[in-house]
């Protein structure tokens, strides 16, 4: 049973790009949810999806938006990047209303912006 | 508003039991959490509390929760070098996704 995946692992880009980061959730989850943790902090709230809106979002700026597709993956786009963005991203998912409605990770996303 | 604090730092020997602290000050979470984070790795669910427990008991974890002092603490019995790792205590709040996390505590086991 394949856990969260991530894709890619690393990424570099530089000030002003934009960037589009991918996630699968476990298999049997249908809720994603995004993470930023930056270097020596705990991960912050992006936002959340489920059944293919966003339902709810941290304190992050509109640049940062995402997309959930029929199948529950998920991606998150970072527009007119800036240095503080540079971040691991970690994507979660979770089964909405289970009995055991628990987040699990994925490995994350190392973005260097340059 | 949320917060959740933790020591940075704490170092103990192999064999011993280790105890991580975490505060918090938002007193509607139904379950609060402790993850585990590996150099160059994501989170990994170790345990979790329901709110209205005191204690939970999972083989070498502990889980002890004093809502009256929002205190949550993290006890690891017969410490070992695969324990070292960052620590993340963690609470959530209008949903089970919206997890507010303290800054971790580094845990480093010696010999």
């Amino acid at each position: 049973d394949a856990g969260v995946t991530q894709s890619p692992t690393h990424l570099i880009k530089t000030r002003g790009q934009q960037v589009t980061l991918r996630c699968s959730p476990k298999s049997g989850h249908d809720t994603v949810s995004w993470y930023q943790q930056a270097l020596g902090q705990g991960p912050q709230f992006i936002f959340q999806y489920y059944e293919e809106e966003e339902r709810q979002r941290g304190n992050f700026p509109d640049r940062f938006s995402g997309h959930q597709f029929p199948n529950y993956s998920s991606e998150l786009n970072v527009n007119a990047l800036l240095l503080g963005d540079s971040a691991l991203y970690l994507c979660a998912s979770s089964r909405l209303g289970g009995s055991d409605e628990k987040l699990f990770f994925g490995s994350g996303t190392q973005l260097s912006v340059l | 508003g949320e917060d959740v604090e933790q020591s940075l730092f704490l170092s103990v020997r192999e064999g011993d039991s280790s105890v991580i602290n975490c505060t918090y000050t938002d007193s509607s979470s139904t379950y609060l959490y402790w993850y585990k984070q590996e150099p160059g790795a994501g989170l990994q669910l170790l345990t979790y509390i329901f709110s209205n427990m005191d204690m939970k008991q999972d083989q070498r974890l502990t889980v002890l929760l004093n809502k009256k002092d929002k205190h949550l603490s993290l006890r690891i019995a017969d410490t070992q070098t695969g324990d070292s790792a960052i620590y993340f205590c963690a609470q959530d709040g209008l949903t089970a996704s919206k997890l507010t996390f303290g800054t971790g505590t580094r845990l480093q086991v010696t010999l």
